[in-house]
């Protein structure tokens, strides 16, 4: 069965510290990686990684996706307690709907002052 | 431009009622996806409307939900009659055709009692 797993589960930091999140994922016919920052209600859009190898930033944070190792990283540097959030991964497919993702449960980071 | 938008934030109904959930897209987006986030679970997908046809409703879990979505505008999730376990987080989110990344609203809250 797909699946995707994040780690830790939770976490809490203080303010300018680095925080690296972790994705791995098990996805048949695996098409793009996706992270979302959970705040309140509405997960919001980070990054979506097709290719291995290539790091997206913006801003404090980055990602790359490893398909050979089928992992990706959220990377956040600088941590502000605006960043305190739940941080999702999902994967998508290849041969089905390009929406039926495959969500991690989460990385509630906190981030304190 | 606005977003996402589902309504209401939250319902509490009993076992074996009826309630209707809705989403309004991001105006001009053909793509339509719900999902749902069961406590202590990841967020799985549900069904995905391409304007008002099913594409893929392989994550709907029994007959006791309908997703309709006339006209191809906003959606509506019926779930009759509503049983404990559909107690959860639905969550609606749209994207333009082809695009990759998708634009989530706040969700609807429900609580079955």
């Amino acid at each position: 069965e797909d699946k995707v797993v994040q780690s830790p589960l939770s976490l809490v930091v203080h303010e300018g510290d680095t925080v690296t999140l972790n994705c791995s994922y098990e996805v048949t016919n695996f098409r793009s990686l996706l992270w979302y920052k959970q705040e309140k209600k509405a997960p919001t859009f980070l990054f979506m990684l097709t290719s291995s190898g290539i790091e997206k930033k913006s801003g404090r944070l980055s990602s790359i996706l490893d398909k050979k190792e089928l992992f990706s990283i959220l990377n956040i540097t600088a941590t502000q307690t605006g960043d305190s959030a739940v941080y999702l991964c999902a994967a998508s497919r290849y041969g089905g709907s390009q929406g039926n993702l495959i969500f991690g449960k989460g990385t509630k980071l906190s981030v304190k002052p | 431009e606005a977003g996402v938008t589902q309504f209401p934030s939250h319902s509490v109904i009993e076992k074996g009622q009826t309630v209707t959930l809705r989403c309004d897209p991001i105006s001009g987006h053909d793509n339509l996806y719900w999902y749902r986030r069961v406590m202590g679970k990841e967020i799985k997908f549900l069904l995905h409307f391409v304007k008002e046809s099913k594409q893929d409703e392989s994550g709907m879990p029994n007959n006791r939900f309908l997703a309709e979505r006339t006209g191809g505008t906003y959606s509506t999730l019926k779930v009759q009659p509503a049983e404990l376990e559909d107690s959860g987080v639905y969550f609606c989110a749209s994207s333009q055709q082809g695009a990759g990344g998708y634009t989530f609203g706040s969700g609807t809250r429900l609580t079955v009692v």
